[in-house]
């Protein structure tokens, strides 16, 4: 079955710094979302993307969030200014149409903030 | 508004079964099912969209009920492999973009 890709798999970082994490959608899909998950905590919805613009954002996806689809296969999230609540896992997902479609996780980037 | 799942925790032995609930208080589209082991990215288990209906695949199915706005996922003869914590997903609307909001979670350990 095709795969969504993250890297890196884990990323430590400092307070303040800037994060980028990065995906690979499977090549035919449309539709990509970042969700993330505070550890033992429900997936949360982060922002939704489509035809090169954000959709739809949710309230943690602030200024300091930004994403990206540079070249028309890698999919970024960039945490500009990071803080100690900003520790999770980080899931990149996408689906290739609308309608009864699944969502695609990749394997996620645990993100930890000292 | 997330959904709000049902229980939030159960402790079968191998060989029982298990019901787990999906509440919404909007109106949905659809209801997604997921499971997710440890330290893993939830997997796909099934879709059941507006209209009542009901899935199922191997000992795992699930319905939908429309007008009360809920999913009730059902494990039968559970193995160990079932073990996971469990996410209802749900949509409102059919649109391409829309995005999945998901329920509290449900752990589900298997004991031998």
């Amino acid at each position: 079955e095709p795969e969504v890709t993250q890297t890196p798999s884990h990323q430590v970082t400092q307070m303040g710094q800037e994060v980028i994490l990065r995906c690979v959608p499977i090549s035919n899909h449309l539709y990509f979302y970042w969700y993330r998950q505070i550890l033992g905590q429900k997936v949360e919805f982060l922002v939704s993307f489509y035809n090169n613009e954000i959709s739809e954002k949710s309230e943690i996806f602030d200024d300091q969030f930004s994403v990206e689809r540079p070249d028309g296969s890698n999919f970024t999230l960039k945490i500009r200014s990071t803080k100690l609540e900003d520790s999770a896992m980080y899931f990149c997902a996408s689906k290739r149409d609308r309608g009864e479609e699944k969502l695609f996780f990749g394997s996620g980037t645990q993100l930890s903030v000292l | 508004q997330q959904p709000v799942q049902s229980p939030q925790a159960v402790i079968l032995r191998e060989g029982e079964d298990a019901v787990i609930n999906c509440s919404s208080s909007k109106a949905l589209y659809s209801v997604h099912w997921y499971r997710q082991k440890h330290g893993e990215a939830p997997v796909f288990l099934m879709i059941l969209l507006k209209g009542g209906e009901q899935k199922g695949h191997d000992k795992i199915s699930a319905s939908f009920n429309e007008k009360k706005q809920q999913s009730s996922l059902y494990l039968t003869a559970s193995q160990l492999s079932y073990s996971g914590t469990y996410f209802c997903g749900t949509e409102r609307a059919n649109f391409g973009n829309e995005k999945l909001t998901f329920g509290t979670g449900t752990r589900l350990t298997i004991i031998p």
